[in-house]
């Protein structure tokens, strides 16, 4: 059993380059979400998902795009990368009213 | 402003001590959780909590609904406990939308 399994685990990006942080879940959660860590904050919720083909925006959604096509996968798309945007970025999943199931964390650098 | 405080910041221990850390939180919640992250790790849940007491080892964890405050112990801390612990707010219920504090850094020295 994975789990939830991020990729890739570090990414240097150039300021304006897109890319796609990439989130499964194998436990067949509804709820999955994606969160940024960084330095004396929080983890903040970015986006989420309360089951296939549905999302809806978190704290701090600017910059990023989200789909659900299926209950396993839960991709993160960057449209534009800025400096701003490195961070440490995690994925959770979870049933409800249960503790969430966290990735390892992509670690992600934007010069 | 974020809505759930944590205190303190920074903790160091000697091995064997008893370890509290605190959370404080704003409004009405379903449960609050408390998480462990290592060093350059992953996160991992230890409670989910809305009432009373959880223990689980040498970890317990209490909340207080009517303070809108929370508490983690360790006893016997010993250096492998040394992680970051994270206190986070449910207030969305169906949602599972979590507000996280911003984790006490914990060592633990032999």
């Amino acid at each position: 059993n994975a789990g939830v399994t991020q990729t890739p685990k570090f990414q240097v990006l150039k300021t304006g380059q897109s890319m796609t942080l990439q989130c499964a879940q194998d436990m067949n959660h509804e709820y999955m979400s994606w969160y940024r860590q960084d330095p004396g904050m929080g983890l903040r919720l970015i986006h989420y998902s309360v089951g296939a083909g549905i999302t809806d925006q978190g704290e701090v959604p600017n910059g990023y795009n989200v789909s659900r096509s299926t209950t396993e996968d839960f991709p993160l798309r960057l449209l534009s990368a800025a400096p701003s945007q490195t961070s440490v970025y995690f994925c959770a999943s979870g049933a409800y009213y249960q503790p969430q199931h966290f990735g390892d964390g992509t670690r992600l650098s934007i010069l | 402003k974020n809505e759930v405080e944590q205190s303190p910041q920074n903790l160091t221990a000697q091995e064997g001590e008893f370890i509290t850390i605190n959370c404080s939180y704003s409004v009405g919640i379903s449960a609050l959780h408390w998480l462990q992250q290592h060093p350059g790790g992953g996160i991992v849940s230890l409670f989910m909590l809305s009432s009373g007491k959880k223990k689980h080892g040498r970890l317990i964890a209490t909340i207080n609904i009517q303070e809108k405050h929370s508490s983690l112990h360790i006893t016997a801390s010993h250096p492998r406990d040394s992680a970051v612990y994270i206190c986070a707010a449910d207030y969305g219920g169906a949602t599972n939308k979590l507000i996280f504090g911003t984790g006490t850094l914990l060592a633990v020295q032999p």
